[in-house]
């Protein structure tokens, strides 16, 4: 099975910065990666899939890149409705797993 | 747009079963397939299962393995999830998450809002 490691666990970042998640998997899954974000209280929403491509709807502000076993999401500009907990998420095939998610705050 | 709504919370003594269903929007389910995805209190995100449009299998994490059991009533657009024997560690948020046919993959474009499931004695 494919583990999912997010870093960091927490950030803490000003307005307007640009913030970067890091994922590692185990072993190598392609490009089929995606990241969500859930709001506390709230379900996930889906922002990346395919390890960059942006679902319809979401900021642009929003960039997933990498491949393989290294991935990241950056959020450029951060605001204020960015607080969140973000999670990546390995869909390769059975069973799919999740990374253990990066809190950001502001 | 999918919407997914799902029954209320549960309370539920150790070593009981729990039914959560998942209803989708009108002639919804024919281009999804279903996933459960659950969330213990202060916790990350946890697959449990679900059906794979692309070879016909369901499949299960290992830990649920014989416990649950995710059935689809497409006639009524209403996905179920059991889970028997449960302990106070499967205290979690249960959501259902489908998956558009057309996608490569168990990508989750759409969410139920969540269940509430406690266990206690």
């Amino acid at each position: 099975d494919t583990q999912m490691t997010q870093s960091p666990s927490s950030l803490s970042a000003s307005l307007g910065d640009t913030v970067t998640i890091t994922c590692r998997a185990s072993q190598a899954i392609g490009n089929f990666l995606a990241w969500y974000q859930q709001k506390q209280g709230k379900l996930p929403k889906l922002l990346i899939y395919a390890a960059s491509t942006l679902q319809s709807g979401v900021p642009s502000r929003f960039s997933g890149g990498g491949s393989g076993t290294e991935f990241t999401l950056t959020v450029s500009s951060l605001q204020p409705e960015d607080v969140a907990t973000y999670y990546c998420h390995n869909y390769d095939s059975a069973p799919v797993s999740f990374g253990g998610g990066t809190k950001v705050e502001i | 747009q999918v919407q997914l709504v799902q029954s209320g919370t549960e309370v539920k003594k150790p070593g009981a079963s729990v039914r959560v269903s998942c209803k989708g929007s009108r002639n919804s389910f024919s281009d999804l397939a279903m996933h459960w995805v659950r969330q213990a209190p202060g916790k990350g995100l946890e697959w449990m299962g679900g059906f794979d449009h692309e070879d016909g299998e369901r499949y299960f994490a290992q830990e649920f393995q014989g416990r649950v059991t995710m059935t689809e009533d497409t006639f009524a657009d209403t996905a179920y999830m059991d889970l028997s024997n449960l302990r106070a560690d499967d205290t979690a948020v249960y959501y259902c998450a489908a998956v558009p046919t057309s996608r490569r993959g168990y990508i989750f474009d759409f969410w139920g809002q969540g269940t509430l499931v406690v266990v206690s004695s």
